[in-house]
């Protein structure tokens, strides 16, 4: 089974400049994750999508960042304009099932090395 | 907010040794508790996870013990190899939900 792809795998930007990453889940999954991962530290939650919508983006900075997830498959995340401290990975998961009461286990792809000079 | 604390941050043994990691988490309402392993340029991948309804799973070489009343809960690994070397996350799901809430990260070193 292949696992969660991601790409480009690297990206130097100057800041204010735009950028977009791309996420293909594991075949079959409904739920699809984008998580920021700052240099030492653990993955924080952007964004979650059940099919082709948005379950919660309450963490999404929406002034520069925007995702979405056409046809309920690939991904896209958009940084527009910019920052500093935007250099981080982008990791994006994905999990079979989406369930209110719990949750299922989550496949993280390999992640974009965004550095913003 | 609700956090997970993770200790400790760096951790060295000797290969053939065992490695205690250990998390605690704030939201008592927290029912699953996944622990994840990230290698150099990679993603985290699952090794083991513990539902709320049990106190102890074990897989070969790893297990993680949960004791809900402390709001704690450990991952141990038993002979040691040097291809265990990476950084482990610990992580407990916000509100019974879907949302994670990792913590920092141990780095672990398994000398030869």
């Amino acid at each position: 089974e292949a696992g969660v792809a991601q790409s480009p795998r690297y990206k130097i930007i100057e800041k204010r400049q735009s950028v977009a990453f791309w996420c293909n889940p594991i075949s079959g999954h409904a739920t699809l994750y984008w998580y920021q991962q700052i240099l030492g530290q653990g993955p924080k939650l952007l964004i979650q999508f059940q099919n082709n919508g948005v379950v919660d983006d309450s963490q999404l900075p929406k002034d520069r960042f925007s995702a979405e997830r056409l046809k309920g498959v690939d991904s896209t995340l958009k940084i527009q304009p910019a920052k500093l401290e935007d250099s981080a990975v982008y990791l994006c998961a994905s999990s079979l099932v989406f369930r209110g009461g719990g949750t299922d286990t989550q496949y993280f792809g390999p992640g974009t090395r965004l550095t913003v000079l | 907010g609700e956090n997970v604390e993770q200790h400790p941050s760096t951790l060295s043994v000797q290969e053939g040794d065992s490695a205690v990691i250990k998390c605690t988490y704030s939201d008592s309402a927290s029912n699953y508790f996944p622990w994840y392993k990230q290698e150099l340029g990679k993603g985290p991948q699952l090794i083991i996870d513990i539902r709320s309804n049990v106190g102890e799973k074990k897989d070969q070489r790893i297990a993680v013990t949960l004791n809900k009343t402390a709001k704690h809960f450990s991952l141990h690994i038993t002979e040691t190899q040097p291809e265990d070397s990476a950084v482990y996350f610990c992580a407990a799901n916000l509100d019974s939900s879907y949302k994670l809430i990792f913590g920092s990260g141990t780095r672990l070193l398994v000398r030869p």
